[in-house]
């Protein structure tokens, strides 16, 4: 079983819709987790952190559940420019601490 | 602005070739990385270093080498360059064990 896994999508929104994506890790010793963004033949670019109490950022919300060993990312009022993959990595410390990339959702928003 | 800098945007490579991928960081980071991101595998993460001289093997180290003699300077070597080493590979710097930001990416394809 992969260590983080996404559902590849791609999800097919609307203008204005709001949209959630899980990420879910199979090592409950995760300490430190973030959600990427990557534009269609660019480099992947961090869009925010994810702490323990959620954080916002903006119409992004992210959130960390540790019973359920997920993360999540919400978008509220979808624009075409949100159109992307979104990548979670987890970090867990084991000797050195390495980051696992999940291989991504993809999001298509329409008009 | 922060700058990531791989050497080549895209390069062709014969099988058995040796290949030195070169990528540069101007923000003196103390971590670089290198990944190779492929369709349906995500990114994954090949070596990393955290200082200078001073190297981790990652996820797929098999086949690759690092170099890591200066802080600003990291680069990938393929040894004997085979036809499964085709792929994205892309660069990327942190100040803690986040990779915050990354290059453009070299489209590598061996022949």
């Amino acid at each position: 079983r992969k260590e983080v896994e996404q559902d590849p999508g791609p999800f097919n929104v609307p203008e204005g819709a709001t949209v959630a994506f899980n990420c879910t890790y199979s090592n409950s010793a995760s300490q430190s987790f973030f959600w990427y963004r990557q534009d269609c033949r660019k480099e992947p670019k961090l869009l925010m952190s994810v702490y323990s109490s959620g954080n916002e950022d903006g119409r992004f919300t992210a959130q960390l559940n540790r019973a359920s060993q997920y993360i999540s990312l919400l978008i509220r009022d979808s624009k075409l420019s949100d159109s992307a993959t979104y990548l979670c990595v987890v970090f867990t410390s084991g000797g050195s601490y390495i980051p696992t990339f999940g291989r991504g959702t993809s999001l298509i928003v329409h008009p | 602005d922060v700058k990531v800098t791989q050497s080549s945007r895209y390069l062709v490579k014969r099988t058995g070739e040796k290949v030195f991928l070169e990528c540069v960081q101007d923000m003196d980071h103390e971590n670089m990385f290198w990944y190779r991101q492929d369709p349906g595998l995500g990114l994954r993460l090949i070596y990393f270093s955290y200082d200078v001289k001073m190297k981790e093997k990652g996820d797929i180290p098999e086949g690759y080498s690092v170099s890591r003699e200066k802080k600003e300077r990291f680069s990938l070597i393929l040894e004997s360059a085979s036809t499964n080493q085709t792929s994205m590979y892309l660069c990327a710097s942190g100040l803690s064990w986040q990779p915050q930001h990354f290059g453009d990416g070299t489209r590598l394809s061996i022949l």
